[in-house]
Formats: C-alpha cells, structure tokens, sequence
C-alpha cells in the first residue's frame, strides 16, 4: 500500500519501556523520522534515522531500522507522564523531499 | 531564534469567506510546507516551495493557494471557505535539499480553523 501505518494507541505504565511500531513504503526513503505532538502543540522532531543504519539511540530514546521488512520503531525507555502524546512516524519520499506521515500513535501513560 | 511562527493561532469563518494564514521562519531555510491535520487522518501536505519563487502541489491542493513571498514567508490562502477546510493547518520548514539531514522539517505550532 501507499500508507505509512501505526497503531492508533499505546499505554503503558510509568517506568515501564514503550515501543512504537511503524510500517512504511518506499524501500528508497533516505530518512526516517519520529515527531512527537503534545495536546494544542505542533510537532516536535524527535529522533530520525538514515536508511543505511540498523539502530540510532540517543537519551532514553532507541530507534530501529529493518530495512528488508520496512520496519521502523521507537523504543522509550522509563517512560514518564510527560511522554504521554501523539507520536509520528515519517518517511522522507521522492525527489523534492516530501514527508509521508502515519496516523500517529497515541501514548498514554498511566501512573 | 524564534522558529517557525504562525499567525493566528485560532480563527472562525463562514462558509464562503476568505482568509490567509502567514507563516515564517527565522532559519534561513530554502523550503517551506504547508499542512493540514485532521483525526484519525494524520498530516497531509497541501502545498510546498522549494525555493523563493517557487511553489508546487502536494497531495490535497484543491480549495488553497499559496504565496512564497520571500524566503522567510509562506502564506495559505482560501478563496471561498467550505466546512470541508475546518482542519489544523501546520506550516514547517527546511534546510531543503532532498535527502541530507538538513531536510529535517521543523513545525510551527498551528492555526486551529473552523468554518461554520
């Protein structure tokens, strides 16, 4: 298909790890990218990756690349309250540089 | 730096009016986008310029147009609102040559439109 796709939803517990999964499309995409959005806000770049890495971690934050199956996911370590928010997976498409969103994921984190 | 700003941050119209909604950014970046954002639909690209002087569809252009009225600003304009625009319209920016990190894009925050 043509989408980039995520599940709609995630809860977790506080201190607990998360990981968000994401399928995208073209096997060319130079970059991915992970955007968080909190309620009323914009978004916000939180990591990307290049196609030719398997895994970038950075903070409490891991990325993983499986190129062959066009899989991409974002880990969070000890998650917290404040990692509660709408979460965007992105691929970097074509010639002009386009990005092709997912859905998002909604993370919630319970107490 | 301020980023990339957008202005108004909230607006009702009716069916029928017209409106323009700025944007600009600070960083010297060569591209610019325009995106709406609605449930369940995430972001979909309305219309981008690569460069001052230039601007090109994206993949829902119908009902909109665009100015790039220099490097640092790039307006949406609606002719003739319909309810079918009510929506949350980001613009972003970028460094602007495909495929290098400095493609990143970076949001502004948003105008929240509904069109009654």
């Amino acid at each position: 298909g043509e989408d980039v796709e995520q599940s709609l939803f995630l809860s977790v517990r506080e201190g607990d790890s998360s990981v968000i999964n994401c399928t995208y499309t073209d096997s060319s995409s130079t970059y991915l990218y992970w955007y968080k959005q909190e309620p009323g806000a914009g978004l916000q770049l939180l990591t990307y990756i290049f196609s030719n890495m398997d895994m970038k971690q950075d903070q409490r934050l891991t990325v993983l690349l499986n190129k062959k199956d066009k899989h991409l996911s974002l880990r969070i370590a000890d998650t917290q309250t404040g990692d509660s928010a709408i979460y965007f997976c992105a691929e970097l498409r074509g010639s002009q540089g386009n990005l092709i969103f997912g859905k998002g994921t909604k993370l919630s984190v319970k107490p | 730096n301020a980023g990339v700003t957008q202005t108004p941050k909230f607006q009702v119209l009716k069916t029928g009016q017209s409106m323009t909604l700025q944007c600009a950014q600070d960083m010297n970046h060569n591209s610019m986008y325009w995106y709406r954002q609605d449930p369940g639909m995430g972001l979909r690209l309305i219309y981008y310029s690569a460069s001052e002087g230039t601007t090109d569809k994206g993949e829902v252009p119908n009902g909109y147009n665009v100015s790039r009225l220099n490097k640092r600003e790039f307006s949406l304009r609606l002719e003739s609102a319909a309810p079918s625009q009510t929506s949350v319209y980001f613009c972003a920016s970028s460094g602007g040559t495909s495929g290098r990190a400095g493609d990143t894009q970076y949001f502004g925050p948003g105008t929240r439109l509904t069109v009654l």
